[in-house]
């Protein structure tokens, strides 16, 4: 069975500064994605940022970057420049490729900015 | 609006009412997911679809909960007898099937069971 695992029920970071959140995830299978997700207050879980898992090259997406470690299956979110926007419920998620393509998700991790 | 649509958005019923929540997803896109959150948690996993095709169904489901996608368009999620521990946000998601693709979140519908 998949598992995600963030160990930061909440994160806080002084605008302009630099947070990143933690993902931990277990799977048996050698083809798989990640994905980091932002949900903001009362508004639709909107994508973040995505991973290959046979990549090994860090994605990038703007001021989001992943630090991906397959070997330790560590998935982490790093933010620069925060921006009172960039305030949510982030959830790290790990697509099983094989079989039935389910999405499973961590507990997430609130961001609070600080002005 | 090309995105996920869900209806409705709200919904508070008496417990041992049944109730069907309809999603619509991304015209183009064959896979269709059903997902729970409750407040401060992430999203579980509760059904997949295939165009029609049910291809799983999560152990969290009890007989109570069906989900239908007749023509693989549009999705139905019943929960029939209610009980006040199905109080939560039920969210569809749709994605197009290749490997990489992201899934896209409906608004979600707000279910209170009083």
């Amino acid at each position: 069975a998949q598992t995600v695992t963030q160990s930061q029920p909440e994160m806080s970071v002084q605008e302009a500064e630099t947070v990143t959140l933690s993902c931990t995830y277990d799977t048996s299978e050698s083809d798989y994605y990640l994905f980091w997700y932002k949900q903001p207050p009362s508004r639709q879980m909107i994508l973040v940022i995505r991973q290959e898992a046979y990549k090994q090259q860090n994605a990038t997406e703007n001021r989001f970057s992943v630090n991906f470690q397959k070997a330790a299956k560590s998935f982490s979110l790093k933010i620069s420049d925060s921006q009172l926007g960039d305030a949510a419920m982030y959830f790290c998620a790990c697509l099983r490729v094989s079989g039935t393509y389910k999405y499973i998700f961590g507990t997430g991790t609130r961001l609070k900015v600080l002005a | 609006d090309t995105g996920v649509s869900q209806d409705p958005r709200h919904k508070i019923t008496k417990r041992g009412q049944n109730v069907t929540f309809r999603c619509d997803p991304i015209s183009e896109h064959n896979r269709l997911y059903w997902y729970r959150q409750t407040l401060g948690q992430g999203p579980e996993f509760l059904t997949y679809f295939q165009n029609e095709a049910q291809l799983e169904k999560s152990r969290l489901l009890s007989d109570r909960f069906s989900a239908e996608r007749p023509k693989g368009s549009f999705s139905t999620l019943e929960i029939q007898r209610t009980e006040q521990g199905d109080s939560a946000m039920y969210l569809c998601a749709s994605s197009l099937a290749v490997k990489n693709t992201e899934a896209f979140f409906g608004q979600g519908t707000r279910l209170t069971v009083v």
